[in-house]
């Protein structure tokens, strides 16, 4: 499987736009990129996935890199409720729908 | 949107009981069901995907007769710990992929609010 790479932690002010970056050098052409987060004590939550264009919905916007190696979870406007476990996964076709998830980053939100 | 409930939200048990714990996706069918694991400040760990109708796969190292998985509907998942000791304490989260989806790569799963297991 196709590993992903992520800071441990990151720290944002309030308001402010939160750019959190994910590392997959060896993705594979048909690997989508998919974010989920997980707030303290809960079940993860989709955020956002793309495969190659930049992806934008309500609640974030990807970046991903033109060769793809890359890619950057972007959260134009931070609130507390944002602190979360970020996670970056990659899924292929030989998976069977499985999520592997990484270590993540933690994202910390000062007011 | 989709949601994914578990019973009960957090168990305490004695050692050598066993416990059962039930996912359930509440307004939508689920082709396939994926239970985790996760321990203090760790990532999610998957232990095992469940299909309905059909034995659960479990991922390498995970004791398939010491976790029970029985998905006997398209809604409902099932995850009993048998014999559990300490080292079975964990926090437990189940997912669930939208039947109607099902099959690509781009379809959300869902997440259950997880379940809290101490065992004694």
């Amino acid at each position: 499987d196709a590993k992903t790479t992520q800071p441990n932690s990151m720290e944002s002010n309030e308001e402010e736009p939160v750019h959190l970056p994910c590392n997959h050098s060896t993705i594979s052409g048909t690997d989508y990129i998919h974010w989920y987060r997980q707030l303290p004590s809960q079940g993860p939550e989709y955020v956002i996935h793309g495969l190659t264009s930049n992806v934008n919905n309500r609640m974030a916007s990807l970046a991903i890199a033109e060769d793809r190696k890359s890619s950057t979870l972007i959260l134009h406007r931070a609130t507390l409720r944002d602190a979360a476990v970020y996670y970056c996964i990659l899924r292929g076709y030989n998976q069977g729908g499985k999520l592997i998830f990484g270590q993540g980053t933690e994202l910390s939100v000062k007011p | 949107g989709a949601v994914v409930s578990q019973h009960p939200s957090r168990v305490i048990c004695k050692s050598g009981t066993s416990v059962k714990i039930e996912c359930r996706s509440l307004d939508f069918q689920a082709t396939t069901m994926f239970w985790y694991r996760q321990f203090p400040k760790q990532s999610l760990m998957l232990m095992a995907t469940s299909n309905e109708g059909s034995k659960a796969t479990y991922e390498q190292g995970v004791e398939k007769d010491k976790f029970l998985i029985n998905h006997a509907s398209l809604t409902l998942s099932t995850l009993t710990v048998t014999s559990a000791h300490p080292e079975d304490s964990s926090f437990y989260i189940c997912s669930a992929r939208d039947k109607g989806l099902a099959g690509g790569l781009t379809d959300t799963q869902y997440f259950g609010p997880g379940t809290r297991l101490t065992v004694l």
